[in-house]
């Protein structure tokens, strides 16, 4: 059964770093998602992607993040100064299509800010 | 209240006990979504249900939904060890763009 990986599964990081989390969605999936999980919080929406540019945004999603389809396989989301504050587990999610689909999401990864 | 609200926040039951876990919203909803994370793990869909449904069944999972409380329910029958985790639902808004609002989820512990 197609799935949606995320590379790396950790990443350890300094602060001021710049980082970069990389996703495949599943292949015929045409919207696609990143969210955050604080540790011990809730799931928190950050972006959404389609047709190549960013739909919505959330206002976590300041100035330092930024989100690319470089191919048509990978989605990536870049952070580009990394604050201790951005230390969680980010997931990357993707559905085929429509307001009514199941987003399928990704394992994670777990970013620690140093 | 929030978005996606769930109660309770814990809940500890043995083996072969149905669990039920609420979840409650302010908004509108296109649909509801329910997906299990075992601890530091992924999210798992589980089932869906669209704002025009009132009962969906997988399995040993069933679900509810009462648009006029705007709430929904889950409930795993004949639980078992293996499913511990945590449970969050999740909402789609009408003319959101199709982003899930999570809410802050159930923690099930199941007793062998």
């Amino acid at each position: 059964e197609p799935e949606v990986t995320q590379t790396p599964s950790h990443q350890v990081t300094q602060m001021g770093q710049e980082v970069i989390l990389r996703c495949v969605p599943i292949s015929n999936h045409l919207y696609f998602y990143w969210y955050r999980q604080i540790l011990g919080q809730k799931v928190e929406f950050l972006v959404s992607f389609y047709n190549n540019e960013i739909s919505e945004k959330s206002e976590i999603f300041d100035d330092q993040f930024s989100v690319e389809r470089p191919d048509g396989s990978n989605f990536t989301l870049k952070i580009r100064s990394t604050k201790l504050e951005d230390s969680a587990m980010y997931f990357c999610a993707s559905k085929r299509t429509g307001n009514t689909d199941t987003q399928y999401f990704g394992p994670g990864t777990r970013l620690t800010v140093l | 209240s929030q978005q996606g609200e769930e109660d309770p926040q814990a809940l500890s039951i043995q083996e072969g006990e149905n669990a039920t876990m609420n979840c409650s919203y302010k908004t509108s909803i296109n649909n509801l979504q329910w997906y299990r994370q075992n601890s530091g793990r992924g999210l798992v869909h589980l089932i869906l249900i669209r704002s025009n449904e009132r009962e969906k069944h997988s399995g040993r999972l069933r679900v509810t939904l009462d648009t006029s409380k705007k709430s929904s329910s889950l409930l795993i029958t004949a639980s078992r060890a293996a499913d511990t985790a945590s449970y969050f639902c999740a909402t789609v808004i009408y003319n959101q763009g199709g982003k899930l609002i999570f809410g802050q989820g159930t923690e099930l512990s199941v007793k062998p």
